[in-house]
Parts: structure tokens; sequence; C-alpha cells
């Protein structure tokens, strides 16, 4: 079965500065999709970034973007300048592929980060 | 991507009551998703709602306890019925976007306490 696995509970990062949250997940599957979410005190579940398992190529969203390491099953994302408002729960999923009725997502258990002014 | 109205957005409830939550989408969805996310912890799915036929229950979630209507393509709602002080969570609804691999769309949320 596939699993995701979030090891940092919590992260910190001064303002302006950059943090890597980590991410890494188990699967069989060779073409796959993977997220990460973002979820403020607000409760709202904010899509950051996506990333088809086909494409070689890194997400970039303006300040956000991953690192995609396919064989090693691993899908960080980089925030760069951090702001104040990037304070927030964030999530790693992936999602099997398959289409209506077949596919599902699987969450991963967080990270905390808080951002320092 | 969709726009998902969830309501309430909070509530607190007693022991033995019943909340039925709903989640309005702005466009024609053929699948929405319940999740549970229990106090700092990850989104475990509850059930998958599909219209026009009975929604499909993850391990460990039954219908008579969370019983889901679907009555149309843009609406569903999930009732947790018999409340316990462990049903305390945040209760999400989602739907995914139309271009395969898009994401969700999730809904604001609803914050239940039992008390």
């Amino acid at each position: 079965a596939q699993t995701v696995t979030q090891s940092q509970p919590e992260m910190s990062v001064q303002e302006a500065e950059t943090v890597t949250l980590s991410c890494t997940y188990d699967t069989s599957e060779s073409d796959y999709y993977l997220f990460w979410y973002k979820q403020p005190p607000s409760r709202q579940m904010i899509l950051v970034i996506r990333q088809e398992a086909y494409k070689q190529q890194n997400a970039t969203e303006n300040r956000f973007s991953v690192n995609f390491q396919k064989a090693a099953k691993s899908f960080s994302l980089k925030i760069s300048d951090s702001q104040l408002g990037d304070a927030a729960m964030y999530f790693c999923a992936y999602r099997t592929p398959g289409t209506s009725g077949t596919y599902k997502y699987i969450f991963g258990t967080g990270t905390r980060l808080k951002v320092l002014a | 991507s969709a726009v998902i109205s969830q309501k309430p957005s909070r509530d607190i409830c007693q022991r033995g009551t019943s909340l039925t939550i709903q989640c309005q989408v702005d466009s024609q969805v053929t699948m929405m998703f319940w999740y549970r996310q229990q106090p700092g912890q990850s989104l475990t799915l509850i059930a998958t709602a599909n219209q026009g036929s009975e929604a499909t229950y993850e391990s460990g979630f039954v219908i008579d306890k969370f019983p889901i209507s679907r009555p149309n393509l843009t609406f569903s709602t999930l009732t947790v019925s018999n409340m316990s002080p462990e049903d305390s969570s945040i209760y999400l609804c989602s739907v995914e976007a139309p271009t395969l691999g898009s994401g969700y769309t999730f809904g604001s949320g609803t914050r239940l306490t039992v008390v």
C-alpha cells in the first residue's frame, strides 16, 4: 500500500529566509501525482504546488518549488523568501493513478511551519 | 477550479445528538469526498459520495454513524450521528478538479466540538 511520510513535525524559518520541508512516499506505481497543501489556522486547505511523476522537471510556483527525486521517492518543498503568511501546516499528498472511482489521495502527517519575524 | 461552500463552519454539540454538514459546489462533479481531521492530525478519508449511488465508506467508518446524501451533482451532506467527544474534529469535503491530477479543492471545513 502507498504511504506518505513527513518526518519533520515542526520547522521554523526566519522571515525572508529559505526553508525546505521533506516528504517521502512509497509506491510501486510509475505514474502518479504529488501535491503540497497548506492549511493555515483558518482550516482552509490550499493547493500550493503539484508534480506529475512522469515529468522530470521540478514544479515551481513563484516562491515555492519542489525537489522531486523519483528514484528516491522523495518530494521536498522549498519555500524561498519566507513570509509571515507562509506560517501554516503543510501536508504532502500522493494521488494514485486512475480516473473517476479508481483513485485515492494519501496524505502525510503534516509539518507545522513557523515563520519568525 | 471549483468553489465549495461548506457549512456550518463550526458547531458545539451535545453528545448523543447529530449534526449535518453541507457542501455546495459551484459546478457539477462526479465524486465528492468527505474527510475527518482529528486534532493535530492528518486527513482521513471517511467516504466517497457518488451521485445516484450509495457512498463508499473507508475501513473504520460506517453508514449508520456517518450517513451521506448526494442528491445531485453539486451538493452533498455528511451527518455525524449519535455524537461522542471522540467525534470532535474538523470535517472537510473536497472535489477533484476536472483536469486529471490537478488536485483537490477543499471546502472551508467544519470544526465540530462535542461536549
